[in-house]
């Protein structure tokens, strides 16, 4: 079956850093995503990576390996409003994204 | 000046009734989406369409239909609503361009469906 994992919470402080893992079993891929969703609204696109590697804008990075079929989002210099949920999502062989269930962040002072 | 916008926001309708819910964007993107976000917050594709072909996911029940009048509209048509399909419905966009990857999907901000 195709399965994609993140935690299902994480708590963090005000200007650290948080990694947010993601692994995927889907058929083929064709990408990979992150989004950002604040409670009651749509998701947002932070970021997309399709070969191995960092990828980094501004305060907020992404990693993939293809080999370990694992990513990771970084957060850096954290701020209230980061607390959301992340999502990751995987395009499959078939162009179809298949969405994980989404890890909330929440950020204390 | 919204990019993908859906109405109704919310949608309280009893068990057995027809409705429809629409999408508009005006990005000129060529591919539009319906998602499924249940109460456990899993994003599920119910369809993908573009002006050559609408891919229906195999688990999405036939009283769901997708109509699309142009290019920038994809309304989605529920017939005999079932308290199962209480959940927010998300409209998306991306522009495909063959052999690129670069799809990015921007979501409208999601009607939520509540069956009683």
């Amino acid at each position: 079956g195709q399965n994609i994992d993140q935690p299902t919470e994480m708590t963090a402080t005000e200007g650290a850093i948080v990694q947010i893992n993601c692994t995927y079993q889907t058929s083929g891929f064709n990408g990979l995503f992150w989004y950002q969703q604040h409670a009651g609204e749509a998701p947002t696109f932070l970021s997309y990576n399709v070969l191995d590697g960092l990828e980094e804008k501004g305060r907020f990075s992404s990693f993939l390996s293809r080999s370990k079929g694992y990513s990771y989002l970084l957060l850096k210099e954290l701020q209230m409003k980061d607390s959301a949920s992340y999502l990751c999502a995987v395009r499959d062989q078939d162009n179809d994204m298949r969405f994980g269930a989404g890890t909330r962040l929440t950020v204390k002072p | 000046d919204t990019a993908v916008s859906q109405t109704p926001k919310y949608l309280v309708t009893q068990m057995g009734n027809d409705k429809s819910i629409k999408c508009e964007q005006n990005l000129g993107h060529d591919t539009m989406y319906w998602y499924k976000q249940d109460s456990k917050k899993f994003l599920k594709i119910m369809f993908s369409y573009n002006n050559k072909e609408l891919i229906i996911n195999e688990t999405v029940p036939n009283r769901f239909s997708p109509k699309s009048p142009d290019k920038a509209h994809l309304n989605l048509h529920i017939n005999s609503l079932e308290l199962g399909d209480s959940a927010v419905y998300f409209c998306a966009s991306s522009q495909f361009t063959s052999g690129s990857f670069l799809e990015t999907q921007y979501f409208g901000p999601g009607t939520r469906l509540l069956v009683l």
